[in-house]
């Protein structure tokens, strides 16, 4: 089974618009952490933002905040004000277990595809 | 924050010959490293987990005799594809881990490894 489901393939934005990408996820642990990552056409994994399964508040991270709904299981990153540098692969990831647990890796979701249009 | 390298960044080889690929922690002792294959516009799918001084863990359906992983010190790990195969063709990207770290965010990407077997 997917543990992590991103559901939009690609997505189009307005430049300086918001914009929400999708996230599921699927876990038994009670313990865990969510990230997001921007991959550009240089192929590099940019760490935009992180949520632990423990954070009260929802994290932000400049023009970047992820919308944490446990009982839902979802992640969803919303980035505000886009510019046409967001225009990028962005990947949901999840791990398991404490920060400090052994040797969990992170788990990828298929990621969705973001064109900012100016 | 921690850098980590990867060499080469481009590769091209005939088909039969082997590629080494090496992924350098700049700034941090790599308890753990993970390596990563992308397929064009596809996830990071995992590989495989190595820890320094010991053997690598392989994922389900990756040949640990094609995929050769050595994590000999905290600041190096080696993927060398053996008798590489066009179907090998791919983008390798590594991660690393420090395991002194409390920082949530202690998985640090390479810039990748992309490869093109003739």
């Amino acid at each position: 089974a997917q543990k992590i489901t991103q559901t939009q393939p690609g997505m189009f934005v307005q430049e300086k618009e918001a914009v929400t990408l999708d996230c599921t996820y699927d876990t038994s642990d009670p313990s865990y952490g969510l990230f997001w990552y921007k991959q550009p056409s240089s192929g590099e994994m940019i760490f935009l933002i992180y949520q632990g399964s423990y954070d009260q508040q929802n994290a932000t991270e400049g023009r970047y905040s992820l919308n944490f709904q446990k009982a839902r299981k979802s992640a969803n990153l919303v980035i505000s004000a886009s510019q046409l540098g967001d225009s990028a692969m962005y990947f949901c990831a999840m791990r398991e277990g404490t920060q400090r647990s052994g040797n969990t890796p992170l788990v990828f979701g298929k990621g969705t595809r973001l064109s900012v249009i100016a | 924050g921690a850098v980590v390298s990867q060499h080469p960044s481009r590769v091209i080889c005939k088909s039969g010959t082997s590629v080494k690929i090496e992924c350098r922690s700049l700034d941090f002792q790599a308890t753990t490293m993970f390596w990563y294959r992308q397929f064009p516009k596809k996830s990071l799918m995992l590989m495989a987990t190595s820890n320094e001084g010991s053997k690598a863990t392989y994922e389900q359906g990756v040949e640990k005799d094609k995929f050769l992983i050595n994590h000999a010190s905290l600041t190096l790990s080696t993927l060398t594809v053996t008798s590489a195969h066009p179907e090998d063709s791919s983008f390798y990207i590594c991660s690393a881990r420090d395991g002194d770290r409390i920082n949530y965010n202690e998985q640090f990407f390479g810039p990748g490894t992309r490869l093109t077997v003739l």
